[in-house]
């Protein structure tokens, strides 16, 4: 079983739409998770950042951890055009030195309709 | 892109010949990681540096090697460039506690 699992869709929605996005994951050591947001042929940007259990919300984007079941989502509302990129889910728990070695899922692409 | 550089952006080499990438932050961030990124591979770590002169490998080390000789500086480098090797090379930051901020990658192919 992999660390991180996350569904690679594509998912396409049309403008205005609720978006899920999801990944599950198997190492209870992680304690830190965020959610990343790639354009084509850009470098991952990060989208949001949580701390343990718990939601986040800011502006359209509501990320969730469910840790007893070692699942974490993310929420867009009045989903956008400008909204079409991949989203990489990426967790961690503390490692050497206080550095975060984060491990990634393979990245979910979203395509938004006008 | 937080204040991360990378050189060169893109590149065609051919198999054997050794390559450099650079990753250059201005954020003076104790750590640095290298990222490779493929399709159905997602992103992999190759190494990170947590203080000059003070490097680790990652998950896909093999092939590669890497340098930091100044805070601000992160070489990798392919020895003997392959066709495996051919990718999307992220450079990555980050403080003692923040997450990591990313560059605008290097495309690099190997013929």
């Amino acid at each position: 079983q992999k660390e991180v699992e996350q569904d690679p869709g594509p998912l396409s929605v049309p403008e205005g739409a609720i978006v899920s996005l999801n990944c599950t994951y198997s190492n209870s050591a992680f304690q830190y998770f965020m959610w990343y947001r790639q354009y084509s042929r850009k470098g991952p940007e990060l989208l949001m950042y949580t701390y343990s259990s718990g939601n986040k919300e800011d502006g359209r984007f509501t990320a969730q951890v469910d840790k007893s079941s070692k699942y974490i989502s993310l929420f867009i509302r009045d989903s956008q055009p400008s909204d079409s990129a991949t989203y990489l889910c990426a967790m961690s728990a503390r490692g050497q030195g206080g550095s975060e070695k984060l491990v990634f899922g393979k990245g979910t692409k979203l395509t938004v309709n006008p | 892109d937080a204040g991360i550089t990378q050189s060169p952006r893109h590149k065609v080499t051919e198999t054997g010949t050794p390559v450099t990438l650079r990753c250059h932050q201005t954020e003076n961030h104790r750590y640095m990681y290298w990222y490779r990124q493929d399709p159905g591979h997602g992103l992999r770590l190759i190494h990170y540096s947590y203080g000059v002169k003070d490097t680790d490998k990652g998950e896909v080390s093999d092939g590669y090697s890497v340098s930091r000789s100044k805070t601000e500086d992160f070489l990798l480098t392919l020895e003997s460039a392959t066709s495996s090797q051919t990718s999307v090379y992220f450079c990555a930051i980050s403080s003692q506690t923040d997450t990591q901020y990313f560059g605008p990658g290097t495309r690099l192919t190997v013929l």
